[in-house]
């Protein structure tokens, strides 16, 4: 069956450092997202992208971040100076449509000392 | 603000019986509902989506949706020790679907 995969599956890092965390969404997925999620916080999403552009995000996905699909296969998240509070699960996810369900990759943990 | 409300729990329920988890949105605008089961330090893991009023099954979980009240619930069966997770209930609010608003989650306890 089909899936999402993610690397690192952890990160560690020093503040002020750029990480990039990689996603490989389903082969036939059109639409792909980023989420986080803080220990014992809710999923929070960050941005979508589609037709390589990115569709939505939100007010986390500040100027630090960024994405891009840098082949026909890979979907990447770049975060470019660290901070603290930074420090969380991110999750890949994609869909085959707009409406249709997401389906998550295994995450990366990203700390931030 | 776009708000999807779940009771944090736990909510426990003894092997064999009915566990029934809620989901309340405030956007009236929404259009699709979706169950994640997470356990933890894992991704959330999709059980079921409903996009129409009225009852949804798949073997042993049933959703429900009722935009008039804007509530979701999941219904899960014959529950198992193994159904011990946290359940997410997300909610498509964005005219094109691409931004799913998860609530906080439901922490499930089944017990042997």
């Amino acid at each position: 069956e089909p899936e999402v995969t993610q690397t690192p599956s952890h990160q560690v890092t020093q503040m002020g450092q750029e990480v990039i965390l990689r996603c490989v969404p389903i082969s036939n997925h059109l639409y792909f997202y980023w989420y986080r999620q803080i220990l014992g916080q809710k999923v929070e999403f960050l941005v979508s992208f589609y037709n390589n552009e990115i569709s939505e995000k939100s007010e986390i996905f500040d100027d630090q971040f960024s994405v891009e699909r840098p082949d026909g296969s890979n979907f990447t998240l770049k975060i470019r100076s660290t901070k603290l509070e930074d420090s969380a699960m991110y999750f890949c996810a994609s869909s085959s449509s707009a409406y249709n369900e997401q389906f998550f990759g295994p995450g990366t943990r990203l700390t931030v000392l | 603000q776009k708000e999807v409300e779940q009771n944090s729990g736990p909510l426990s329920v003894p092997e064999g019986a009915i566990a029934s988890l809620n989901c309340t949105y405030s956007d009236r605008g929404s259009q699709s509902f979706f169950w994640y089961r997470q356990y933890s330090g894992k991704s959330p893991e999709l059980i079921m989506s409903i996009y129409s009023n009225g009852d949804k099954e798949d073997g042993r979980f049933t959703a429900q949706l009722n935009k008039a009240s804007q509530y979701v619930s999941l219904l899960i069966r014959d529950s198992q020790p193994s159904d011990s997770a946290t359940y997410l209930c997300a909610v498509n609010h964005d005219n094109y679907g691409q931004n799913f608003v998860f609530g906080p989650g439901t922490r499930l306890s089944v017990l042997p």
